[in-house]
């Protein structure tokens, strides 16, 4: 059971736009960093975003993100096939002591 | 840039002990630290705890505490994730990665099998 809710699956068309929540507690989203994170099958996860809301160079702008209390989004605009993976919000929680990850949320390009 | 490159892939027992390695390049290792997060077949990333490659201050997960050690080597620049105690749920793919998750290694499968 993940500290951080996301839902399991998101799917949208070609060009669409798809939005990931992640929910947390004030004991980890309200008062932490957010990152998130894009995972292919068989690879390593690559961060996509981190400090709640800014990108590492060369990630799309396509790739946005918000926090607002406890909860944090992910909008993917503009959507290709190459964006089906598994994505991961992720932030620290200070009363466990513990960086957690959200459950994954796959996302599927009609 | 900063690269991550692990050992390979190891099958154990159960009771065994598993040590992964995670190598380093550049300078990442004077002035970062390193992540440890695991990934069960088919299930979610799990953060196992990370280590100071400057003063060697680590911080586990509750659940790990007392199985798992993380040490870093700052001469050869390898982290290193040992596993006490292996039991069959522990198999799973290790990942390194730095402090702030934006570099990360290939992984490691562990498989954990009698």
């Amino acid at each position: 059971q993940s500290v951080l809710t996301q839902p399991p699956s998101v799917s949208a068309a070609p060009g669409q736009k798809v939005t990931i929540s992640c929910s947390g507690n004030s004991f980890n989203i309200e008062n932490n960093y957010v990152s998130w994170f894009q995972q292919f099958p068989g690879t390593a996860p690559k961060l996509l975003i981190y400090a709640n809301d800014k990108r590492p160079s060369g990630i799309p702008d396509r790739f946005s993100a918000s926090k607002s209390g406890t909860s944090a989004t992910l909008d993917i605009t503009g959507l290709q096939t190459g964006d089906e993976a598994d994505y991961y919000c992720g932030t620290w929680d200070s009363s466990l002591s513990s960086y957690v990850f959200g459950s994954g949320a796959k996302v599927t390009v009609l | 840039q900063a690269q991550l490159v692990q050992s390979g892939a190891e099958v154990k027992k159960p009771g065994a002990s598993m040590k992964v390695s995670c190598e380093a390049s550049d300078y990442f290792f004077t002035s970062h630290g390193v992540s440890w997060v695991r990934q069960a077949p088919g299930q979610g990333l799990e953060w196992m705890g990370w280590i100071s490659s400057y003063n060697g201050h680590t911080a586990y997960a509750q659940k790990f505490k007392g199985r798992v050690s993380l040490t870093t080597d700052t001469v050869t620049n390898v982290a290193y994730l040992e596993v006490r105690n292996l039991r069959s749920d522990d198999t799973a793919v290790y990942y390194c990665a730095s402090l702030d998750f934006d570099y990360w290694g290939q992984g490691t499968l562990v498989n954990v099998s009698s």
